[in-house]
């Protein structure tokens, strides 16, 4: 059963740094991952997608990267500003034996990004 | 597009009653599913369903929680009866290319569930 784990659980950074933020999984053999972003009350965005043949993706300021053989991935969120406050939620394909999803994701518990002025 | 349209935003019920939650999958979308988001496990998923037929319903708590989808634009996750420990947001999420290395995942608003 696919494992998901985010580290830090919680982050506060001053406005300005750069940060990191950690997910791992147990199940090496997915075909993409996916970071998304949660506001308070609201719904899941999705922020990047990275295929299993890619390495990296990025989308401005966020740039993921993908490490299937050690199960790692990381979003790096570059020059954080105050609206970048939000939990980041990493999720990947909980496949079945015949390595089909139907899109089910397995989610991390999210890492809940305070960025203070 | 409007996204996914979910119904109602909150909804406060006591015990015992019967709790119907409805969604609208952006149009076009062959996958739906219902997550469920608590403080203590985080999103969980109840049911998932491709091209409007259930494929996977294991998460769904207990014989209390039935979905349906009728049609491509639409689906409800019924409680009945509903307890306290059913109070949560419930989510509702589309797909495109759901099983696809290119997959995205797009979520409603949610409904705020609270069973007194």
């Amino acid at each position: 059963k696919q494992e998901v784990t985010q580290i830090p659980a919680a982050l506060s950074v001053p406005e300005g740094e750069n940060l990191v933020l950690n997910c791992s999984f147990t199940d090496s053999a997915i075909y993409n991952l996916q970071w998304f972003r949660q506001d308070p009350g609201k719904g899941l965005t999705s922020l990047l997608l990275i295929q299993s043949s890619q390495r990296e993706q990025t989308s401005g300021r966020l740039n993921a990267s993908l490490d299937k053989s050690s199960g790692r991935s990381t979003l790096y969120i570059a020059a954080s500003q105050p609206g970048d406050s939000a939990t980041y939620l990493c999720a990947v394909p909980d496949q079945d034996a015949g390595g089909t999803s139907y899109g089910k994701l397995t989610f991390g518990q999210g890492t809940i990004l305070t960025v203070h002025p | 597009d409007a996204g996914v349209i979910q119904s109602p935003r909150h909804e406060v019920t006591e015990m015992g009653q019967e709790v119907t939650l409805r969604c609208k999958p952006i149009s076009g979308h062959n996958s739906l599913f219902w997550y469920r988001q608590t403080m203590m496990r985080g999103l969980e998923l109840l049911i998932y369903f491709n091209n409007n037929v259930p494929i996977d319903d294991s998460g769904m708590p207990e014989d209390r929680f039935s979905a349906k989808m009728p049609n491509a634009s639409f689906s409800t996750l019924k409680i009945q009866p509903s307890e306290p420990r059913d109070s949560a947001v419930y989510f509702c999420a589309s797909s495109f290319e759901a099983g696809t290395d290119n997959e995205k995942l797009f979520f409603g608003s949610g409904t705020q569930l609270s069973v007194l």
